[in-house]
């Protein structure tokens, strides 16, 4: 247990749905992170929110878009998605970006299939 | 950007055995933390350690920073250490977490 949940842990989806992602950090961190794992590739950082403001978009298309309402809590919303969007998606917490604040604990993941 | 580079990418032991990964990255650093990635996918955080040595049971982990590599000890391997170890590492002045590929270590009985 690393006081990052995510939910749902899978999700099957067709193209033309909309899903969205949550996660929830137990830590009092004030930074989130959205991550993308594909087989055989290394993680892929996504977004980086700050105190609820985005500070990183790391050329994401834009049939994701993040929303950050409070430090707690970070979602993924997913529309229009692909095939290759099919992957795990990992959320992330730190105290904040900087040097050894920078410590990030991440969730169990939500295991997304695009159909 | 960093480049985080990890080797072996695979490695096969029996119970028992030791090992050492090795992280090399090629910029000065000041976050580097090692993971273990088990079979449901969890990260779980073994070492952050962008400099120095630390110890946690079986597991040590030394990092270099001036020679720009870490390394990850496994001491007597047991069967729930197999997964993927992963190294990732940020510069300074930068929030973006760099990770490398992965070893991945399956540990027979």
């Amino acid at each position: 247990e690393t006081g990052v949940t995510q939910t749902p842990r899978h999700l099957v989806m067709g193209m033309t749905n909309k899903k969205s992602l949550k996660c929830e950090q137990h830590l009092g961190h004030n930074a989130m992170y959205w991550y993308k794992q594909s087989a055989k590739k290394p993680l892929e950082l996504m977004f980086v929110y700050s105190l609820e403001e985005r500070v990183e978009n790391n050329s994401v298309p834009s049939r994701f878009s993040p929303e950050c309402p409070n430090s707690s809590h970070l979602f993924l919303h997913l529309h229009t998605l692909q095939p290759e969007d099919s992957a795990l998606y990992l959320c992330a917490s730190s105290q904040d970006t900087q040097g050894w604040r920078n410590e990030q604990f991440f969730g169990p993941g939500t295991r997304l299939t695009v159909l | 950007g960093i480049q985080v580079e990890q080797s072996p990418p695979d490695l096969i032991l029996q119970e028992g055995a030791n090992s050492t990964l090795r992280c090399n990255f090629s910029d000065s650093v000041n976050n580097l933390q090692w993971f273990h990635q088990n079979p449901w996918g969890q990260l779980i955080n073994l070492f952050y350690i962008p400099s120095g040595t630390k110890q946690n049971g079986r597991l040590s982990a030394t990092t270099v920073a001036t020679e720009r590599y870490s390394l990850l000890y496994i001491s007597s391997s047991q069967t729930t250490d197999s997964g993927v170890y992963f190294c990732a590492a940020s510069r300074y002045n930068t929030d973006k977490l760099i990770f490398g590929t992965g070893t991945r270590l399956q540990v027979f009985p």
